[in-house]
């Protein structure tokens, strides 16, 4: 997963505090985005961005905040954590549509509990 | 709806034995991209292989292939000559518009020596 770097790797919050997953990519990749992934429901997009200062709502994105204020930087909020949000996040990189979108850059993975 | 049904929670395959992983999916877009990716047991998310909705040939990279059938919506990977390090869980995914993913539920993968 070169040139995807998230941090932290393993969180453990309580329930009501806030923390934010940090993103990077050096590719210089237009698009963006934040998955969770539950046991047995595969991988569902939080947030996804297009470009820097343009984002947009995934499938899951209630309890998530995000910007894009760098094309190389992507963090997700989570503003008052809960027990629900407890998964495993990943944050994932790649170039517009075309050929060269077809390679979809991962990060290693956060593991975030909330207690 | 699901945009991705993958039918296998798990499956069991015999070293040096191919496997084929079922992917049926939903879309109305006439562009669209399906991907597999592999997660072994330490949680990263591994490329295998990628088709094209307009591509004419069955995507091909190494022991992996994927049976693409558009008229069925159908998009199976098939692992030929399955090794011990081939155990994972395997996702299917599509790509719809410009760049968002839509994964199935997954498939574990147990290769037996």
């Amino acid at each position: 997963n070169a040139g995807v770097t998230q941090t932290p790797k393993f969180q453990v919050l309580k329930t009501g505090q806030s923390m934010t997953l940090q993103c990077a990519q050096d590719m210089n990749h237009e698009y963006m985005s934040w998955y969770r992934q539950d046991p047995g429901m595969g991988l569902r997009l939080i947030h996804y961005s297009v470009g820097a200062g343009i984002t947009d709502q995934g499938e899951v994105p209630n309890g998530y905040n995000v910007s894009r204020s760098t094309t190389e930087d992507f963090p997700l909020r989570l503003l008052s954590a809960a027990p629900s949000q407890t998964s495993v996040y990943f944050c994932a990189s790649s170039y517009g549509r075309g050929s060269s979108g077809n390679t979809i850059y991962f990060g290693e993975g956060s593991w975030l509990t909330v207690v | 709806a699901q945009k991705i049904t993958q039918t296998q929670p798990g499956m069991f395959v015999q070293e040096k034995e191919a496997v084929t992983l079922d992917c049926t999916y939903d879309t109305s877009d006439p562009s669209y991209g399906l991907f597999w990716y592999k997660q072994p047991s330490s949680g990263e998310m591994i490329f295998l292989i990628y088709q094209g909705s307009y591509d004419q040939q069955n995507a091909t990279e190494g022991r992996y292939s994927l049976n693409f059938q558009k008229a069925r919506k159908s998009a199976n990977l098939v692992i030929s000559a399955s090794q011990l390090g081939d155990s994972a869980m395997y996702f299917c995914a599509m790509r719809e518009g410009d760049y968002k993913l839509s994964f199935g539920a997954g498939t574990t993968v147990t290769v037996r020596a």
